[in-house]
């Protein structure tokens, strides 16, 4: 079975420019999180969905972040009018979790870097 | 504010030789405890996860302590080997903060021959 894939692995924005990045998360998993990694850093959590529904947003750090997952599967996490502050790693992670309190295993995929110049 | 400290920043070792990486947390109430290791480039990799009823675990040449009661916990590499270089992160969540994990900087190991 395939891990985590992420497209594109590296994305280069002029400021202003709207973005789309997507994960293709383990087949079956229910979870899916999005992270986004600053040079040097560890992952900051951004989102949380459990199938379709996006549970948890507290981590996106502004209105111009959306995240969306309509068929419980491939997310996608878009950023509009992209600043130099969001040049970072994205990282989206899956989980095979079902129900909460479990100690579960979170996979990550290789991430995408985004420089915005 | 949940928290997760990690030391050293960075580690230079020579092959073959021994370290050990700390990480103090002051997430709360603690739900369990994971070392990860990223390798450049990549995304994340789990070393082993403990819960608060876990004071060690092992995989390989990696060995990962816990004190709940101190919030510490440490990494120990044994005979590091070139492949051994990445960073290895700390991450714990907490109890009531659903499946939210909180990350710490991470320590950047380079083994050199």
């Amino acid at each position: 079975g395939a891990g985590v894939s992420q497209s594109p692995r590296y994305k280069v924005a002029k400021r202003g420019q709207d973005v789309a990045l997507r994960c293709d998360p383990i087949s079956g998993h229910v979870s899916l999180f999005w992270y986004q990694q600053a040079l040097g850093q560890g992952p900051e959590f951004l989102t949380y969905f459990q199938n379709e529904a996006q549970l948890d947003k507290s981590g996106l750090p502004s209105d111009r972040f959306f995240a969306e997952r309509p068929e419980g599967s491939v997310s996608t996490l878009k950023i509009q009018r992209t600043q130099q502050e969001d040049s970072a790693v994205y990282l989206c992670a899956s989980s095979s979790q079902s129900s909460p309190g479990q100690t579960y295993e979170q996979y990550f995929g290789p991430g995408t870097r985004l420089t915005v110049t | 504010k949940n928290q997760v400290e990690q030391s050293p920043q960075s580690l230079i070792i020579l092959e073959g030789k021994n370290c050990t990486l700390q990480c103090n947390y002051t997430v709360s109430p603690f739900s369990n405890l994971r070392w990860y290791k990223q390798d450049t480039g990549r995304g994340p990799v789990s070393l082993t996860i403990m819960t608060f009823s876990e004071n060690t675990k092992s995989n390989g040449r990696y060995t990962a302590t816990l004190d709940a009661d101190t919030k510490q916990s440490s990494l120990h590499i044994t005979a590091s080997q070139l492949s051994d270089s990445a960073s290895y992160i700390c991450v714990v969540s907490a109890v009531a903060a659903g499946n939210k994990l909180t990350f710490g900087g991470g320590t950047r190991v380079l083994v050199k021959p």
